[in-house]
């Protein structure tokens, strides 16, 4: 397999215009993730998805945050308008709820986003 | 709550043994991970505890005590490519499925 997908890899955007990441996580996994991490808040759950549905949201930050999951393939976080304080880099991770507690996530190679 | 604590940053030398320390406080214990993440990539999994002891997987165990709330890697024959960030993260409170994660270890080995 693969592995989790994200794409771009790279995004540099400015202040005020819309930010769409994109993710496709690994065939057959139940649950995705999306994360954001930086230096000074360390690695933070934005938002995740069990078979497609928004199940815990607490972790967006407000409502220029929103995240779809319109199939089992594909999901996207998308920002806007985007901020220079959204500059992180975005990791997408999914996991297959095969052992219940053990439910180990797979992360993508995220998105390393700066806005100006 | 649901608080974890690391060192920040710890150095070692090729060829030695580390041990990275965790400490955590969570009102519902489901387990205990550590993810490796080297410099710009993405975290990757390195081991998962539920019951107390010991898990040995090659250079790398992992130990916990669930009731001091405290786990560590244990990383032998340390080698250049063990220079990451190391997390340690639980499951949260509410389920199995969301994980929190500590700010991690920076670890730099040196010849």
């Amino acid at each position: 397999d693969a592995g989790v997908i994200q794409s771009p890899r790279h995004e540099v955007t400015e202040m005020g215009q819309e930010v769409t990441l994109r993710c496709k996580p690994i065939s057959g996994h139940d649950y995705l993730f999306w994360y954001r991490q930086t230096m000074m808040r360390g690695l933070e759950l934005l938002i995740y998805f069990n078979n497609n549905v928004p199940i815990d949201d607490s972790g967006m930050p407000e409502d220029r945050f929103s995240a779809k999951m319109p199939n089992a393939s594909f999901s996207t976080l998308k920002i806007q308008p985007s901020e220079p304080r959204d500059s992180a880099v975005y990791f997408c991770a999914s996991s297959f709820q095969a052992e219940l507690a053990k439910n180990i996530q797979y992360f993508g190679a995220g998105t390393r986003l700066s806005v100006l | 709550g649901q608080n974890i604590d690391q060192p920040t940053e710890m150095t070692a030398t090729e060829g030695a043994i580390v041990q990275i320390n965790c400490t955590y406080q969570t009102s519902g214990f489901n387990g205990l991970f550590w993810y490796q993440q080297h410099a710009g990539e993405a975290p990757t999994f390195l081991s998962y505890n539920v019951l107390d002891g010991l898990e040995e997987k090659g250079r790398f165990s992992s130990f916990l005590s669930r009731s001091k709330g405290y786990s560590y890697l244990l990383l032998k024959e340390l080698q250049m490519k063990d220079s990451a960030s190391y997390l340690c993260a639980h499951h949260s409170s509410g389920g199995y499925n969301k994980l929190i994660f500590g700010a991690g270890t920076r670890l730099a080995v040196h010849p």
